[in-house]
């Protein structure tokens, strides 16, 4: 069973380094959404993908965040400058599509960001 | 805008004993509601979901929950919790329509003694 898998499971980065993050979907999965988790609380969403297209990108995404989704395939979540208010768990998670079995969304084991 | 409570943050129970978690949701239509847990350092897996239907929905690992309109709550039950059940638990709600993104609760860290 070939579930959601991200890569690197640990980042640790100083503040003003660049950082990607890539995330592989389940494979008949057309929708692929981003999201981040901090301390303490439950996943907030980012942004999501339906095939290569970004549908969506919530405030939380600043201009220093961007996702990409070549080929409809794996995603890449790029964030420049990185500051220390970064540090999170950013969880990616795949669903197929709506209408389809429901549209429950299967999470990666996400990516822990440490910004020092 | 749709938002999820979870009005427990931490809740500690006895191995064998019973076990109730509760959510209250704000959605203007009929929600999707889901429950997941996540184990420290990991993402998270699906326990249970609901869509339509029977208002109370199975899961997996013996956990069950039930939908109740009136309340605005989805409730997340087990009759005896075992020591592998100690993680933490985020309900969530999502929409039926448009990017389908969930709205999580703040989570509950369910503590097991022995």
């Amino acid at each position: 069973d070939t579930g959601v898998s991200q890569d690197p499971r640990h980042k640790i980065t100083k503040r003003g380094q660049n950082v990607t993050f890539r995330c592989d979907p389940i494979s008949e999965h057309n929708r692929l959404y981003w999201y981040r988790q901090t301390l303490g609380q439950g996943p907030e969403f980012l942004t999501y993908f339906q095939n290569e297209a970004q549908l969506e990108k919530s405030r939380l995404l600043s201009d220093r965040f961007s996702a990409e989704r070549p080929k409809g395939s794996f995603s890449t979540l790029e964030i420049q400058r990185t500051e220390q208010g970064d540090s999170a768990m950013y969880l990616c998670a795949s669903s197929p599509t709506p209408g389809q079995g429901g549209y429950e969304q299967f999470f990666g084991p996400g990516t822990r960001l440490t910004v020092l | 805008a749709q938002s999820v409570t979870q009005p427990d943050i931490h809740i500690t129970v006895s191995e064998g004993a019973s076990l109730e978690l509760r959510c209250n949701y704000s959605y203007g239509a009929t929600p999707y509601l889901f429950w997941y847990v996540q184990s420290p350092g990991q993402g998270l897996q699906l326990l249970l979901k609901y869509f339509s239907g029977d208002t109370l929905v199975q899961g997996i690992k013996g956990f069950e929950a039930e939908f109740k309109r009136s309340q605005s709550s989805f409730n997340l039950r087990k009759p005896s919790v075992h020591w592998s059940d100690a993680a933490e638990y985020f309900c969530a709600v999502g929409a039926d329509t448009g990017r389908r993104a969930l709205t999580f609760g703040s989570g509950t860290r369910l503590q097991v003694q022995p």
